[in-house]
């Protein structure tokens, strides 16, 4: 079966610090992996997605940057926080090929303070 | 056309009620249509989907209504439960082209409260 990893689950970080957040799938292969922030009581905002190794995409101009160094792994990372960054960050995945939903990870909740 | 609208905001139900939660869209070439439940702190979890040839499709106590010539479809909790309190996202794909990625369009969601 196939899961997906997410961490880490908080992170408080100071403005002006770096940032790395990781994703990993298991069992599939060329998934589409997408990154999300979703603003406290807010809807979902799409930042990054990516069909394979090195492809990225990026939906918002902004502070952050998404990096797939393998198939099945998905980082996304920042020079700089700023306070504005702050929210839940969600990595997902779907099947290439199909017609199926995302599959959410467990989010990462970064406060930027 | 590529936005899904979602109403309402929020929505307070009495349990055992219907909690009914409403979207719609306009880009016709949308052709899949799932709903994602979401609890405070968690990722988003798929709920229930609907393709545009059935106009309902149930599991349990969740069923989708889908009207394709109005371009609206539609979540029914029926005998909601405490449990069901959660956010909720209606959201939208073209059907797969077999190149790049298709995505997800998601609605703004829904905060449902069902209250004892």
């Amino acid at each position: 079966s196939q899961t997906i990893h997410q961490w880490p689950a908080t992170l408080v970080q100071p403005v002006g610090s770096p940032l790395s957040l990781e994703c990993t799938v298991e069992g599939t292969s060329n998934p589409n992996l997408y990154w999300y922030r979703q603003a406290a009581g807010r809807g979902l905002q799409l930042l990054f997605y990516s069909v394979g190794i090195g492809q990225i995409s990026s939906e918002v101009p902004q502070n952050l940057s998404a990096s797939r160094p393998q198939d099945r792994q998905f980082i996304l990372s920042s020079k700089k926080l700023l306070l504005s960054d702050s929210g839940f960050y969600l990595c997902a995945w779907r099947r290439r090929d199909s017609h199926y939903g995302y599959t959410f990870g467990s989010g990462t909740r970064l406060t930027v303070v | 056309q590529q936005q899904v609208k979602q109403s309402p905001q929020s929505l307070i139900v009495q349990k055992g009620g219907i909690s009914i939660i409403n979207c719609a869209y306009e880009n016709t070439a949308f052709d899949y249509f799932p709903w994602y439940q979401q609890f405070p702190g968690k990722g988003p979890a798929l709920l229930i989907a609907i393709r545009p040839d059935v106009s309902e499709k149930k599991e349990g106590r969740f069923t989708i209504s889908f009207n394709k010539s109005a371009k609206q479809f539609s979540l029914h909790i029926m005998d909601s439960q405490p449990g069901d309190s959660a956010t909720y996202f209606c959201a939208a794909s073209k059907a797969y082209s077999g190149a790049g990625s298709y995505q997800l369009t998601f609605g703004k969601g829904t905060k449902l409260s069902v209250i004892p």
